[in-house]
């Protein structure tokens, strides 16, 4: 079975500044990677997604992630945050050959300081 | 834009009774899932849906966990007889396409209290 590991659970920062969330995740066969992210009283919205390809995958608001295989790892990164980004985010992979599972991390609690 | 809906957002229960916690997917979808979390512990897949059929379940779906799709719109989590253990939020997920790379939509989620 695979397993995420998001290192951090809460993540302080000042606004403007860069952030980055840590994911690494646990498999011996190739995965496919999401970010979500959750707002307050809010569903888990996809941030990005890494299928295959580049490495490098931009999502919504500003947030990009690398897939890292040799490191097992797909951290998301922002350069410059905004208060509006406080919320949970949350790493998850799932198998290309079975797929109904998505397995998730603990999540990360993201609080943008003004 | 379509989204997944969940009622009601928080739940109260006592022990040994039944809950049913609801979840309306987005239309087109066929795929549906419940997930829990546990206060601080990860999201936990607990079932997936297709075709009037569960099609995968995890460990924690035991005998006191069901789901139903009662009608061309709703999709149902049943706990028979719930445990102070089930306490934890229960997010509903809906997909159009089977396979791992197809994105998974999910609800705000129901808070489960069981006292």
């Amino acid at each position: 079975a695979q397993s995420v590991t998001q290192l951090d659970s809460q993540v302080p920062v000042f606004e403007e500044a860069p952030v980055e969330l840590r994911c690494n995740y646990s498999s011996s066969v190739s995965v496919y990677l999401f970010w979500y992210v959750q707002y307050p009283n809010q569903g888990l919205q996809l941030l990005l997604k890494y299928l295959s390809g580049s490495t490098l995958v931009k999502g919504i608001n500003g947030f990009e992630a690398e897939f890292n295989k040799s490191q097992t790892s797909f951290h998301l990164r922002k350069p410059s945050v905004h208060i509006s980004d406080t919320a949970e985010y949350f790493c998850a992979v799932s198998d290309p050959n079975t797929g109904n599972q998505f397995y998730f991390g603990t999540g990360t609690s993201l609080t943008v300081i003004p | 834009e379509p989204e997944v809906t969940q009622t009601p957002s928080h739940q109260v229960t006592q022990m040994g009774q039944e809950v049913i916690l609801r979840c309306v997917p987005i239309s087109n979808h066929l795929y549906f899932y419940w997930y829990r979390q546990i206060l601080g512990q990860k999201v936990e897949f607990l079932v997936s849906f297709y075709n009037n059929e569960i099609s995968e379940k995890s460990e924690i779906f035991d005998d006191q966990f069901s789901v139903e799709r009662p009608d061309g719109s709703n999709f149902t989590l049943k706990i028979r007889s719930t445990k102070l253990e089930d306490s934890a939020m229960y997010f509903c997920a809906s997909s159009g396409a089977r396979g791992g790379g197809d994105t998974q939509y999910f609800g705000p989620g129901t808070r489960l209290t069981v006292l």
